[in-house]
């Protein structure tokens, strides 16, 4: 079967880094996307990889491995406002987004 | 314009009502999709469109149906819902339906409650 795996929920505070795992077994790779949600809010495209390493785009990176089935987004300088859900999706053989159950981010002051 | 519209924002109906959610987008995306999104869940896929034809329907129940009535549009008739279908529903465009870079762009949703 298709699997993600992210944690639940993670804490972290104003200023800091925090990086966010995600783990997939697919039935094939095309691409992995990060996404933001904010609540009651629609999904909001962050990052996408195909290849293996880390891309950088400003506070965010996203890292992949293909051959460990692993990716992380890594959040840089963390904001009040970066407190959302943060979904993992995997596009499978088939091209179709396989949905990872997100990852709710608390930032304290 | 990078936009996906939505309209309602917010619906509210009864289990006997007929309604439909309308979908926009001007991108020249040829692939559209309907979520379903209960909270604190992942979106849920129920319907994909490419090239404005139908190409996939994740075992929806018949009381949602979709119709795509050109390239820009995209509507969700909805009749004889049942409480448990109140959700937020999402509607997503991507350039198209196949290819590994398939980025979704969504829209605001509209948050739907069965009474």
């Amino acid at each position: 079967g298709q699997n993600i795996d992210q944690p639940t929920e993670m804490t972290a505070t104003e200023g800091a880094i925090v990086q966010i795992n995600c783990t997939y077994q697919t039935s094939g790779f095309n691409g992995l996307f990060w996404y933001q949600q904010h609540a009651g809010e629609a999904p909001t495209f962050l990052s996408y990889n195909v290849l293996d390493g880390l891309e950088e785009k400003g506070r965010f990176s996203s890292f992949l491995s293909r051959s460990k089935g692993y990716s992380y987004l890594l959040l840089k300088e963390l904001q009040m406002k970066d407190s959302a859900s943060y979904l993992c999706a995997v596009t499978d053989s088939n091209y179709q987004l396989i949905w990872g159950a997100g990852t709710k981010l608390i930032i304290k002051p | 314009d990078t936009e996906v519209t939505q309209t309602p924002k917010h619906l509210v109906m009864g289990m006997t009502n007929k309604k439909s959610l309308k979908c926009e987008q001007h991108m020249g995306h040829r692939a559209m999709y309907w979520y379903k999104q209960k909270a604190k869940k992942p979106p849920e896929l129920m319907f994909v469109y490419s090239y404005e034809k139908l190409s996939i329907n994740e075992s929806v129940p018949s009381r949602f149906s979709p119709e795509c009535p050109n390239s820009s549009l995209l509507n969700l008739h909805l009749h004889a819902l049942q409480p448990e279908d109140s959700a937020l529903y999402l509607c997503a465009s991507s350039q198209d339906g196949g290819g590994s870079y398939n980025e979704q762009f969504f829209g605001p949703g509209t948050r739907l409650t069965v009474l």
